[in-house]
Parts: C-alpha cells; sequence; structure tokens
C-alpha cells in the first residue's frame, strides 16, 4: 500500500495564479482532509470529506475548493492564490468509525510559496 | 469551538531521561478522543498515542504514556528513556465523539540532549 500520497512536494506560484494539489489514498478510507501548517499555528483544518460527492468546510477554507468524485481522490485547488496561502499542506485519510475518527494518516505534505 | 493548548512551545531532555510535554483543552462534550502525534524533521505526520475519553484508564505505547485527567481537562505525554530520535515537533489534537473535525495544539518542539 502506498497510503497517501500528495503532489506535487514543492510549488511556487506567482500571486493570482491557481494550481491543484493532488492526494490520493488507497487504504479505501471514507473520510479525508487537508490541513494547513504554518509556523507557530500547529495544523489548520481547510476542508474536508466524509465520502464520496460528500464535502465540507473546515476552520479555514476561504480561497480554497474541494470536490471528490472518488473515495481515492481528494484535490485541493486554489482558485486565486494569496502570499497568505503560503504554507504546508497536508492531506490525510481514515475510516469513520461509530463515535468518532480514526487514527489520521497523512501524506507527506505540500510546501507552497506564493510570490 | 474546542480549544487544544500546549503551553510549552519549546522543551529538552537529556537523552535517557523522562520529559512530559502538557496539553489542555476545552469542551463541554463527555465523549471524546485525545490524540499526540509526532513531527520530526522529515515533516512526516505519526500518531504517536490516542486516548477515549470514556476509557479510564491511561493509553501506552512502549515508552510513550499519557496521563489524561477528563476533569481537569488535561492530557500529558510522557516519554521513557528519551532517545534521540524523539525529537521532534509534538502536537496534542481532539475531536469530539461524532465530529468529522480535528482540532490540533500549536505543538512544542522537543530537543532531545545526547
Amino acid at each position: 500500500n502506498a497510503g497517501v500520497t500528495q503532489t506535487p512536494k514543492f510549488q511556487v506560484l506567482k500571486t493570482g495564479q491557481s494550481m491543484t494539489l493532488q492526494c490520493a489514498q488507497d487504504m479505501n478510507h471514507e473520510y479525508m482532509s487537508w490541513y494547513r501548517q504554518d509556523p507557530g499555528m500547529g495544523l489548520r483544518l481547510i476542508h474536508y470529506s466524509v465520502g464520496a460527492g460528500i464535502t465540507d468546510q473546515g476552520e479555514v477554507p476561504n480561497g480554497y475548493n474541494v470536490s471528490r468524485s472518488t473515495t481515492e481522490d481528494f484535490p485541493l485547488r486554489l482558485l486565486s492564490a494569496a502570499p497568505s496561502q503560503t504554507s504546508v499542506y497536508f492531506c490525510a485519510s481514515s475510516y469513520y468509525k461509530s463515535g468518532g475518527l480514526g487514527e489520521q494518516y497523512f501524506g507527506p505534505g505540500t510546501r507552497l510559496t506564493v510570490t | 469551538a474546542q480549544t487544544v493548548t500546549q503551553s510549552q512551545p519549546e522543551m529538552s531532555v537529556q537523552e535517557a531521561e523522562t520529559v512530559t510535554l502538557s496539553c489542555t483543552y476545552d469542551t463541554s462534550e463527555s465523549d471524546y478522543y485525545l490524540f499526540w502525534y509526532k513531527q520530526p524533521p522529515s515533516r512526516q505526520m505519526i500518531l504517536v498515542i490516542r486516548q477515549e475519553a470514556y476509557k479510564q484508564q491511561n493509553a501506552t505505547e512502549n515508552r510513550f504514556s499519557v496521563n489524561f485527567q477528563k476533569a481537569a481537562k488535561s492530557f500529558s505525554l510522557k516519554i521513557s528513556d528519551s532517545q534521540l530520535g524523539d525529537a521532534a515537533m509534538y502536537f496534542c489534537a481532539y475531536t469530539g465523539a461524532g465530529s468529522y473535525q480535528l482540532t490540533f495544539g500549536k505543538g512544542t518542539k522537543l530537543s532531545v540532549i545526547p
């Protein structure tokens, strides 16, 4: 099993450009999520999905779009990149057991710089 | 909204010694789950330990154990016999039973001194 994969590992964008961060998992997890990690801020939830066709907002959703057409894939789109979106982005997946989230499996992260 | 507080931005420990990282959380829920994650310099997030709030017994995983004080809303991580490979950022996290959201603290950077 590859687990959770993310591409690219590094990306530099100019302000106003758009791009998609890719995330895929091969563990048949229902739940997938995107976080951003900024220095001194921990990880903050951007968007999450509990299954194909079902997405919802997390703590910091502005400027990001998601969709989930398959169980395996959960891409994150930046429509018009801003310097405030410079961050490290993590994708994670887990089972959703009765009563709560299971162990989150994280991808290796994408370091995004917006100039 | 739930909040998770890690009051120690940085800590250090001598190799082979014991260190405790603190975490407090704020919630009105009675059923929830708490986690400690480790992030080494490689950036990969790794689950260290998971605690279910309805279980009185503190979770342990080899050299890692927690002190879960539900009434005090405290969830500290004890690392025994510290090793150089334990040097990392450690994040405490909370999710309510039935919730789809995981809330992280800001992290504690642990250094291990040889």
